[in-house]
């Protein structure tokens, strides 16, 4: 189906493991979007990317990993789990500069014990 | 990007018109007006913007005052499935990436 789908939608790992969290759109929109969103904080800008091979921070980078190789896919890594990490994570895409509009996935509940 | 107030929840009832309002009084002239909402447990969804004209679409109409100042969210007939968090969001439409979502205004639609 067209849209944009993350995975998996609901984790639980551990302190110090690596995770990585999954985000795929078929609209082959150029820039995507990492959010992450907690009580008391809204939804909070993490990495965004504008193209292939092109990425950028956004506020709360600090803790994460991107990639983007391929125009569809935009992974996000962290490293070394942190509790502080525990969130609901939102993967958005949108068409290009220019095009107003986000399209947001449905989420991944992240729980880091 | 210009600073948003909204109230932090509101009620409506079923079938009536839900009217949002939005304070961006340091906005400059070259933001726009968006609004999203987030449906619990849902990822934010994008329902329409404006630079200052009126506008309308198959989900709402968006009222922005004169001065520009302040902008109200209508959805003309609301139903159950209205209740979400609705964000005000200001911004320019090219350059910035980010969307600074603040903490919304909680709508409750009851039956």
């Amino acid at each position: 189906d067209a849209g944009i789908t993350q995975s998996p939608r609901y984790k639980i790992t551990e302190t110090g493991r690596q995770v990585t969290l999954m985000c795929h759109q078929t609209w082959s929109h150029s820039y995507m979007f990492w959010y992450r969103q907690d009580l008391g904080h809204g939804l909070r800008l993490i990495y965004y990317s504008a193209a292939a091979d092109i990425t950028d921070k956004g506020e709360v980078p600090d803790g994460y990993v991107v990639s983007r190789s391929k125009t569809e896919n935009f992974p996000l890594t962290l490293e070394s789990a942190t509790r502080s990490q525990t969130s609901v994570y939102f993967c958005a895409s949108r068409p290009g500069q220019g095009a107003d509009t986000q399209y947001f996935g449905p989420g991944t509940r992240l729980t880091v014990l | 990007d210009a600073k948003t107030t909204q109230p932090t929840s509101m009620d409506c009832a079923e079938g009536r018109a839900a009217n949002l309002p939005c304070n961006h009084s340091t906005i400059s002239g070259n933001e726009y007006v968006y609004w999203y909402r987030q449906i619990h447990s849902q990822g934010p969804q994008y329902i329409i913007h404006g630079l200052k004209n009126n506008e309308t679409n198959e989900m709402a109409s968006l009222i922005i005052t004169e001065d520009r100042k302040s902008s109200t969210l209508i959805l003309p007939h609301a139903t159950l499935r209205d209740t979400a968090v609705y964000y005000c969001i200001v911004r320019f439409r090219q350059g910035a990436q980010k969307l600074v979502f603040g903490q919304g205004t909680r709508l409750t639609i009851n039956p």
